[in-house]
């Protein structure tokens, strides 16, 4: 069964700093690879994914990740963090079960907080 | 096009009443997965649906839950007795159903107090 995990409960940058958060998935074949985000009280956006090809993908609001077979990982990034980024940063996995059947793993998930 | 619509938004249940969730997917769309989410929790997946099938419900309690997704309609997610414990944010999200891997949009959610 497929797992992932996000090490970084909490993380706290200035606004205009670079971000990095961590994603790491445990699956036996290539992995469908997912971050969202959720603002409070909100649902989730998708912010990117990764289905194959090109290994760096690029998102909205200037995200990016990157998935690295060897490291198992699809960390997220952004080079300026701004205020209206704080938020609670989610790393999902798909899974094909067989047809067109899927099924979506989430991590902890990661709370951003902005400090100006 | 409507995104993924979940009502109501908040439901309050005293213990021991019933809750209904509903989720209407996204036009075109005809999976539909349930998750709940608690504080520090992140998301639990709970039943994942097609139109009037179940295909997994590993994440579902054995009691007092149940989910359905009719043919005409929205998927429903009920609870049955409701105790403290329920209380949560419980989304849906929805996909379509192609062969093709495609991502999954997500509602609001329903956050449910029991009290």
């Amino acid at each position: 069964a497929q797992s992932v995990t996000q090490p970084d409960i909490h993380i706290t940058v200035s606004e205009g700093a670079s971000l990095e958060l961590r994603c790491n998935y445990s699956y036996g074949a290539t992995p469908y690879l997912f971050w969202y985000v959720q603002s409070p009280g909100q649902g989730l956006q998708l912010l990117l994914k990764y289905f194959s090809g090109d290994t760096l993908v690029q998102g909205i609001k200037g995200f990016e990740a990157e998935f690295k077979r060897s490291q198992s990982s699809f960390n997220l990034r952004k080079p300026s963090v701004h205020w209206s980024d704080a938020a609670e940063y989610f790393c999902a996995v798909g899974a094909v079960g067989g047809g067109s059947n899927y099924k979506l793993t989430f991590g902890k998930g990661t709370l951003l907080t902005v400090n100006p | 096009n409507a995104g993924v619509m979940q009502n109501p938004r908040h439901l309050v249940r005293r213990r021991g009443q019933e809750a209904r969730l509903r989720c209407s997917p996204m036009k075109g769309h005809s999976h539909v997965y349930w998750y709940r989410q608690l504080p520090e929790e992140g998301l639990k997946f709970m039943v994942y649906l097609q139109k009037e099938n179940i295909i997994d419900e590993s994440g579902m309690p054995k009691e007092r839950f149940s989910a359905e997704f009719p043919k005409e309609g929205p998927s429903i997610l009920r609870i049955q007795q409701v105790v403290r414990g329920d209380s949560a944010a419980y989304f849906c999200a929805t996909r379509q159903g192609t062969m093709r891997f495609t991502e999954a949009f997500f509602g609001q959610g329903t956050r449910l107090t029991v009290v």
